[in-house]
């Protein structure tokens, strides 16, 4: 089973270009989500979906966009890129959402690393 | 507003010691509490969740657990090995936060030597 997939692994981007990030899971798992990961700031969830066809803002959700169309897929997208956006993102699912007591455990891709020039 | 805090200094141990790993939290009270193991380039994975109401955990080597006086999670490795090299993070449930059920610590990183 491969679990969360991201692409791509790394990328270079111009500033002011846009750019999506994919994620797709094979768990069937309801929810969904999109972290950043910065040196001394850890994980910082930008975007998140409870389920297919709804979404949510995390804690660092300006510049980027997410959707849902199905239950598998769940880009993030860079509208216009600027070298703050310098980031390894990863992506991440759990069985259950966390509009609920508990989500489980949280099942994250190997992430993409973005580097804005 | 919520804050979690980990060693952000490497841990160094030699290998066969027991490592212990701090977590604490403030301005909150979770309601569970996960740890994950991040190698270098790799994603997050799963180790243990332990609950409020529970004040250990165990799996195999590891033990968590769960001081909600102290607001303070450890996290011990017994026999520790090389293998066990990696940067530890600290999840606590996010509550309060409505839809931010995890927030994570920085992480502390795990040395073991041989």
């Amino acid at each position: 089973t491969a679990g969360i997939t991201q692409a791509p692994t790394s990328q270079i981007l111009a500033a002011g270009r846009s750019m999506t990030l994919r994620c797709t899971q094979d768990m069937r798992h309801n929810a969904m989500y999109w972290y950043r990961q910065d040196l001394g700031l850890g994980l910082r969830l930008i975007h998140y979906s409870n389920t297919a066809g709804t979404t949510g803002k995390g804690e660092v959700p300006d510049g980027y966009s997410v959707s849902r169309a199905n239950t598998d897929d769940f880009p993030l997208t860079l509208a216009s890129a600027v070298p703050s956006q310098t980031s390894v993102y990863f992506c991440a699912s759990s069985r259950l959402a966390p509009n609920v007591l508990d989500t489980g455990e949280l099942f994250f891709g190997e992430g993409s690393r973005l580097t804005v020039l | 507003s919520q804050k979690i805090e980990q060693n952000s200094e490497a841990l160094n141990i030699q290998e066969g010691k027991t490592a212990t790993l701090t977590c604490n939290y403030t301005n909150y009270s979770p309601a569970y509490l996960q740890w994950y193991r991040q190698d270098p380039g790799r994603g997050p994975v799963f180790l243990l969740l332990i609950r409020e109401n529970e004040k250990e955990k165990r799996k195999e080597r590891l033990k968590v657990t769960f001081d909600t006086t102290l607001k303070q999670s450890l996290f011990h490795i017994t026999a520790s090995q090389p293998a066990d090299s990696a940067t530890y993070l600290c999840a606590p449930e996010g509550r309060g936060t409505g839809f931010q059920k995890l927030v994570f610590g920085t992480g502390t990183r795990l040395l073991v030597s041989p």
